[in-house]
């Protein structure tokens, strides 16, 4: 099946460090990617939509200059995490929708990555 | 705007039966998708429905009636694994998966 590998899966830095994170589709290719944000107990939250070889489309409320994805090959999406601060700390997961266009599952998820701002 | 309603938090014995009940208004629809998320997990797809009607999948069934912007999860014959937050999710007419905030699900023994 399709496998979305998502790197690293946890990360702790000091505030002010910027952060990648990496979403990468392994046997499958992916126009287009996905970016959410989980808070504890709370649901997924779509944070933008990454689309191969051109700009992202971000969700209202969430600062595309904070959030700088790239998204260079049909494989590869990655999230940058610029000068993250305390109230950045969440659950990131990306997720690829397969170019083959399969309908009934429309998104394969990676693993998710824990992000921990002191 | 674009709604997805579904119960916070239920509990539920092992061995039994649970139904998870999710409502949606939304701008068009393209089938409507379960997942099951653990915590500290992504989510992992467990059903898809499109057309009104009953899909079964092993201990897992899904009901859909589009008339009444209505699906429901079927869990039988529960187990502790089953503990879990089951997300109800819509895709709309632009193809955009509009999410629920998920059901907790809390097995006892």
């Amino acid at each position: 099946g399709a496998v979305v590998s998502q790197h690293p899966s946890w990360v702790i830095c000091k505030s002010g460090t910027s952060v990648k994170i990496e979403c990468r589709s392994l046997d499958f290719q992916a126009t287009t990617m996905f970016w959410y944000r989980q808070f504890p107990k709370q649901s997924l939250m779509l944070m933008a939509t990454s689309n191969e070889g051109s700009k992202a489309t971000y969700e209202q409320g969430v600062e595309k200059d904070k959030f700088l994805i790239n998204h260079a090959s049909l494989t590869l999406s990655t999230l940058t995490v610029t000068s993250a601060h305390p109230e950045d700390s969440s659950f990131y997961i990306c997720s690829a929708r397969d170019i083959s266009g399969s309908g009934n599952q429309p998104q394969h998820f990676g693993d998710g990555t824990r992000l921990s701002i002191l | 705007g674009q709604n997805i309603d579904q119960p916070t938090e239920m509990t539920a014995t092992e061995g039994a039966i649970v139904q998870i009940n999710c409502t949606y208004q939304t701008s068009g629809f393209n089938g409507l998708f379960w997942y099951q998320q653990h915590a500290g997990e992504a989510p992992t797809f467990l059903s898809y429905n499109v057309l009104d009607g009953l899909e079964e999948k092993g201990r897992f069934s899904s009901f859909l009636s589009r008339s009444k912007g209505y699906s429901y999860l079927l869990l039988k014959e529960l187990q502790m694994k089953d503990s879990a937050s089951y997300l109800c999710a819509v895709r709309d007419s632009n193809y955009q998966l509009i999410w629920g905030a998920g059901t907790k699900l809390i097995i006892k023994p």
